[in-house]
């Protein structure tokens, strides 16, 4: 069974488009993260949720938004897709009683 | 606000020889430190991880670190790496006061060689 999984694991749209990424972990935790990794493997925090909560927000453009229907899910969607945003974005949880980041396998991003 | 050096960009390096790879964090307060490995095309994999105790820690696949306050260092070592061990390598630094976001370092290149 995989612990987080994201979708697609591959996107290619054109610019202006608006998209979403999906992510789902069976773990049962309670924080949840998005982070980027740009062009030069560079890795980013760019949210982070517990319980259904925006905890962190570090200065993300607001085309980004994202949404946690329970605490299992943490979806990220783009609008108004730029060249910029062409990346790798991993998502990962973590259990409250933990310091471990479990990480998904990365949606890869390429905006033309 | 903590930050994370990784002094090798990339580490070439022939199997079955040593490796070593640097790191160096700045944090006015404690923090917790970990490497993580990213093979070609995948998500990120944790190797080990310094939360406190014994300074000298060892993680999966043959790898260990050792955390050294006084330096600010968290090196990461194999004493004999395989072809598989290419991938990239990130060290990384968090703590409970900011819900345990990591700040990466740059990431280093490892390419073994036969």
């Amino acid at each position: 069974d995989t612990a987080v999984s994201q979708t697609p694991k591959y996107l290619v749209t054109q610019m202006g488009n608006d998209k979403s990424i999906k992510c789902e972990q069976n773990l049962g935790h309670d924080t949840m993260y998005w982070y980027k990794q740009d062009s030069k493997k560079f890795l980013k925090i760019m949210f982070s949720y517990n319980n259904k909560e925006l905890i962190i927000n570090e200065t993300v453009p607001n085309r980004f938004s994202p949404k946690s229907p329970d605490k299992a899910h943490l979806n990220l969607h783009i609008n108004s897709l730029e060249l910029g945003d062409s990346a790798v974005y991993f998502c990962a949880s973590r259990g409250t009683a933990e310091n471990e980041q479990f990480f998904g396998p990365g949606t890869r991003l390429t905006v033309l | 606000a903590q930050s994370v050096t990784q002094l090798d960009s990339q580490v070439p390096v022939f199997e079955e020889a040593p490796v070593e790879l640097r790191c160096n964090y700045s944090s006015s307060v404690s923090v917790y430190l970990f490497w993580y490995v990213q093979y070609p095309n995948q998500g990120l994999q944790l190797l080990l991880k310094y939360l406190s105790g014994s300074t000298l820690v060892k993680g999966i696949n043959g790898f260990e670190a050792e955390f050294n306050k006084s330096q600010t260092s968290f090196h990461l070592r194999k004493p004999s790496v395989h072809i598989s061990d290419t991938a990239e390598y990130f060290c990384a630094v968090n703590r409970p006061s900011n819900d345990y976001k990591l700040s990466f370092g740059a990431g280093t290149t490892v390419t073994v060689r036969a």
